[in-house]
């Protein structure tokens, strides 16, 4: 069965400084892979996602992240973070032809001043 | 190029009562998943549904139920509501074609549920 642990439920970094947020997935089969953000009282807006093409994803906002096979995992990257990015981050994980996505537990991105 | 739609925004029930919500695809996308995210939680997947039959359940019970017409809109019915069903509920919209098929899932703004 897929799964998704995300590392941390809250993170905190000042303004201008690096984001990392960790994502670590099990699957059993070569998986799809998302990250997905979600601002206030709204719904989930795609970030980045993997398919089995490059390594390293570019997404919007800055943001990319990069798939790594042998310690399963997917963690998201910002190099300068902005009061814009503070939100809820979300991993999501889906088996080739699963269709369906797995999410994590959510990690809350706090940006201080 | 509108993006998913979904209908109400918030919605009051008490329990016992039935619920319908609502969701209209993005423009080019014939899939509809259905997500429930309890407070302080990830989304945890329902169903899907495409050429109008539901195509895959996660782990609800027969409580919650949908439909897919014609235009690829669906609604998500919910039975006999209980304390615990309160959850933001998202629809989320794909199509089998282009980078990620099916599993490349975007999300409307969802409807916020409450039961008391």
């Amino acid at each position: 069965a897929q799964s998704v642990t995300q590392l941390g439920s809250q993170v905190s970094v000042s303004e201008g400084a690096l984001v990392l947020l960790r994502c670590n997935y099990s699957s059993s089969v070569p998986p799809y892979l998302f990250w997905y953000v979600q601002y206030p009282n709204q719904g989930l807006q795609l970030l980045l996602k993997y398919t089995s093409a490059a390594t390293l994803v570019k997404g919007i906002n800055g943001f990319e992240a990069e798939f790594k096979k042998s310690e399963t995992s997917f963690h998201l990257t910002k190099p300068s973070a902005h009061m814009s990015d503070a939100a809820e981050y979300f991993c999501a994980v889906s088996e080739v032809g699963a269709q369906k996505l797995v999410f994590g537990q959510g990690t809350r991105l706090t940006i201080n001043p | 190029d509108a993006g998913v739609t979904q209908s109400p925004t918030h919605l009051i029930k008490t329990r016992g009562q039935q619920v319908t919500l609502r969701c209209s695809p993005k423009s080019g996308h014939d899939t509809v998943s259905w997500y429930q995210q309890a407070l302080g939680q990830g989304p945890q997947f329902i169903f899907q549904y495409y050429e109008e039959e539901e195509r895959q359940r996660g782990n609800f019970p027969d409580r919650f139920s949908g439909h897919q017409f014609p235009n690829y809109s669906s609604e998500l019915n919910v039975n006999a509501l209980l304390l615990g069903d309160s959850a933001l509920y998202l629809c989320a919209s794909s199509t089998l074609t282009g980078t990620g098929g099916r599993e490349t899932q975007y999300f409307g703004p969802g409807t916020r549920l409450l039961v008391l």
